[in-house]
């Protein structure tokens, strides 16, 4: 099972948006609604900001939400605050027990 | 408040062994599944292994098939990964994390070098 394919950087200023895209296949984004993004500051456990697409769990700010168009997941950032300069990852289920992240984003809050 | 913590990772040669341990607490540990991932050095998130409420159904990655064994003892709350044939690819952080991933541990760091 590949990696999903994530850009490497993406940076925006401060009150921005930042867009970030997670490329699967049919057999795993483009499948199943299980498609979930973390974020991940230096040092510290992944966290999970978005589940199922596009829900957010307690406590994450509305200013974080997703979406997905076939085999292709985002992640959009909207007012982009110092604190969300972070590395990112995307993961999907890819059937039979199995998950796959994604290669990571760092953004950048210039 | 609900927690997992990781342990057992050291510093080991190749082709050695290991056991990690997360503990969980906080929560009915024995109705969710659990999985372990894990991040090398400056790399991203790799899927490692899962295992089920009760224990019947487990996933490996094709890295690390054949080698870990993953188990839990829900009687002491607690997950474990045994890794046997340690490569040094194998080195990273090991985090332990909830079903839906909506908790982690800190991580235990496992270092294979001779």
């Amino acid at each position: 099972q590949s990696a999903l394919t994530q850009p490497p950087s993406a940076s925006g200023s401060p009150g921005q948006s930042v867009t970030i895209s997670c490329s699967g296949t049919s057999s795993d984004v483009g499948t199943y609604k299980f498609v979930s993004w973390f974020q991940q500051h230096p040092g510290k456990a992944p966290k999970l900001m978005i589940y199922e697409v596009s829900k957010r769990p307690s406590g994450v700010p509305g200013r974080f939400s997703g979406s997905k168009s076939g085999n292709t997941a985002s992640l959009t950032v909207s007012g982009l605050q110092a604190e969300d300069e972070a590395d990112y990852y995307c993961s999907s289920y890819a059937g039979s027990n199995n998950y796959v992240f994604g290669t990571g984003t760092k953004v950048t809050v210039l | 408040e609900m927690q997992l913590v990781e342990s057992g990772g050291g510093l080991v040669q190749p082709g050695g062994s290991l056991r990690l341990s997360c503990v969980a607490s906080g929560f009915t540990f024995s109705k969710y599944g659990l999985h372990w991932v894990r991040q090398a050095p400056g790399k991203g998130l790799e899927y490692v292994s899962a295992i089920s409420a009760n224990g019947d159904i487990t996933f490996y990655a094709n890295s690390v098939k054949g080698r870990f064994t993953i188990s839990r003892d829900n009687s002491e709350n607690t997950l474990y990964l045994e890794m046997g044939g340690l490569r040094a690819e194998d080195m990273a952080l090991y985090y332990c994390t909830s079903d839906g991933f909506d908790m982690w541990g800190p991580g235990t760091m496992v270092t294979v070098s001779s």
